[in-house]
This record gives C-alpha cells, structure tokens and sequence, in this order.
C-alpha cells in the first residue's frame, strides 16, 4: 500500500530556529504539493513541483520559506527564522499526471512554533 | 480563475439520516472535480472524482456525487450517514488553466448525532 510518508510527525521549536519538513512522495508521482493547515486560514497551497522543477511558490512567504526536490523520492520544506505565525500542520501531497489527477496526502507535520 | 465554495461550514445530521454537502465551482472549461475527506488528526483522502462521462459518479465508503453543469455543482450525497463519517470534507476543482493544481474549497465539518 504506497503512502506519502512525512518528517517529523511532530516538532516544536522556539522562535528564531530553523526547521525542515521532509516528505517521501509516491514512488512514480511526478507532482509534489506543500499544504499549510491552520483553523483561520484553512488549506493553503504552499507550492508545489512536476518532475522535480518547482511551478508555483506564490503561496509561500518567500523570505523565511523555501521548498526544493532534492531528487525524485524526497521534498523538503524549509522555514528560516521560524516565527509563532508559522505554527500549523503542513501537509504534503503527490500525484500523476502532473497534477491533474487526485492528490494523495501524507499525514501531515504538525509545527509550534514557540 | 478557477473557484470553489463550499456554503455550509457545518452541518449535523442524525446517525442513519441522509447527507448531502454542497459544491460549487467556477471554472471556464470541462472541470475535473475531487471530493476529499479528513478524519481528526489526518491527511487528506480522496472520496470520488469526476473527470468526464457520467455525471453521477460512486465513491469510497457509500458516496456519492452528481456533476450539474447548468448549476455548476458537485453535491456529495450519502444514503444514511454512520458514526464514524463525522470529518470534514473538501471539494477541490483542477486543473487550473496554466498548471495542474486543483482549488479546494474551505471545507464542511461534518458532526453525526448518535
């Protein structure tokens, strides 16, 4: 049974540090998603990548995050300074076609930041 | 630009009542519509999808879903609703025209009284 598989699960953090997600898509997927959950603003897409090229990082604040596909099989999501806004669960997600089919979701990291 | 509004942020029904989530969408062309459910504490999981042909489409754990073009909807149904269908469900709609990524709607949460 393939699963998106996500690291940590959990994490807490002060103020200030540096934190990296880590997300293992499908083996075979070629499109990566980064989700940010949080109660005010639901589901936001973060960015997201096709056979490893990033396509759009518009929903991401572009001064302390950035997201990479160092190869085919690990994506990674970083925040540098953390800041207690950030604290949310983050989700990531992978898919065929390029995007255009459905979307399978890992369980999700979920951040504080205090 | 494509979008997706999901009126009812809450909703409780009686265990073994019917159920019916509503969706709708805004999108220039043939869209491919998702139904996503999230349990407490997990990832996204697909329920149904629709890309084309008939428009009443069966998912996963007795759903279902009908794709009205003239109204621009995607309602998900279920016959008699069980306990553990208490989540919160997402439509999402995709591609958009330039990239493949879907739009989620902001999501229902779903209560079932015993």
């Amino acid at each position: 049974d393939a699963r998106v598989t996500q690291t940590p699960r959990h994490k807490v953090t002060e103020m200030g540090q540096e934190v990296t997600m880590r997300c293992q898509p499908i083996l075979g997927h070629n499109t990566v998603f980064w989700y940010r959950q949080t109660m005010m603003q639901g589901l936001e897409l973060l960015a997201y990548f096709r056979n490893r090229a990033p396509l759009d990082d518009s929903g991401m604040p572009k001064d302390r995050f950035s997201a990479e596909m160092p190869d085919a099989t690990l994506a990674t999501l970083k925040i540098q300074p953390s800041e207690p806004r950030d604290s949310a669960v983050y989700f990531c997600a992978s898919g065929q076609r390029g995007g255009l089919d459905e979307q399978f979701f890992g369980p999700g990291t979920r951040l504080t930041v205090l | 630009a494509q979008s997706v509004t999901q009126p009812d942020i809450h909703i409780t029904v009686s265990e073994g009542a019917s159920l019916e989530l509503r969706c709708n969408y805004s999108y220039g062309a043939t869209p491919y519509l998702f139904w996503y459910v999230q349990s407490p504490g997990q990832g996204l999981q697909l329920l149904l999808k629709y890309f084309s042909g008939d428009t009443l489409v069966q998912g996963i754990k007795g759903f279902e879903a009908e794709f009205k073009r003239s109204q621009s909807s995607f309602n998900l149904r279920k016959p008699s609703v069980h306990w553990s269908d208490a989540a919160e469900y997402f439509c999402a709609v995709g591609p958009s025209y330039n990239a493949g990524k879907s739009t989620f709607g902001d999501g229902t949460t779903l209560t079932v009284k015993p």
